[in-house]
């Protein structure tokens, strides 16, 4: 257990309003991921962030923003929900030095854009 | 760019046979190789790791994995699968020095146990 939270853990939107998702760790990791799972695509990065207030972008990042504004909280947001964006997004973080990385996940979110 | 392949979406097998999930990977360096594996419902749960060494790592709950770099390979096995083992299982791989350490993953194998 990695001390990584996520909420909520279940959402119903619908399409067009904008959604926040939290990630909350405990243990003071510096980077920490958001990943989207897809049925046949395993997980996918949308952004990921490697300190405070430094973020990028990963492999599916159109239609999302990310901030960090303390070492604790990676906050994911759709601006405008879509159905597309109907999915099961998992929080990570890379463990500390020693372990390179390796990555542990939080529990999920499951999000239904109706 | 890399990428993972995990040829078989589904795999049936009985209880106490043996078990091989295929991974191949594609990187130019000496990757990060990972297993990871997802109950219904859960999030994903590191198995086994290969950063470097010996090419035979084990993992938890009885896994081992076999890195075979002129095959591109890292193939997960299992001597005597439990029902408890029905699961998603994904493959990734990553880099020390790619931006942000990121992990690729590949599309998952999904696991059936028949009694």
């Amino acid at each position: 257990d990695a001390g990584i939270t996520q909420s909520p853990r279940h959402k119903v939107t619908e399409t067009g309003t904008p959604v926040t998702l939290r990630c909350h760790q405990t243990e003071n990791h510096r980077y920490m991921y958001w990943y989207r799972q897809d049925p046949g695509h395993g997980l996918r990065l949308i952004h990921y962030s490697y300190g405070v207030k430094d973020t990028d972008k990963g492999e599916v990042s159109d239609g999302y923003s990310v901030s960090r504004s303390k070492t604790e909280d990676f906050l994911l947001t759709l601006e405008s929900a879509t159905s597309s964006q109907t999915s099961v997004y998992f929080c990570a973080i890379r463990a500390l030095a020693g372990r390179l990385n390796e990555q542990f996940f939080g529990p999920g979110t499951r999000l239904t854009v109706l | 760019a890399q990428s993972v392949t995990q040829p078989d979406i589904h795999i049936t097998v009985s209880e106490g046979a043996s078990l091989e999930l295929r991974c191949n990977y594609s990187y130019g360096a000496t990757p990060y190789l990972f297993w990871y594996v997802q109950s219904p419902g859960q999030g994903l749960q590191l198995l086994l790791k290969y950063f470097s060494g010996d090419t035979l790592v084990q993992g938890i709950k009885g896994f081992e994995a076999e890195f075979k770099r002129s095959q591109s390979s890292f193939n997960l096995r299992k001597p005597s699968v439990h029902w408890s083992d029905a699961a998603e299982y994904f493959c990734a791989v990553g880099a020390d020095n790619n931006a942000g350490n990121m992990l690729t993953f590949g599309g998952g194998t999904r696991l059936m146990v028949k009694p």
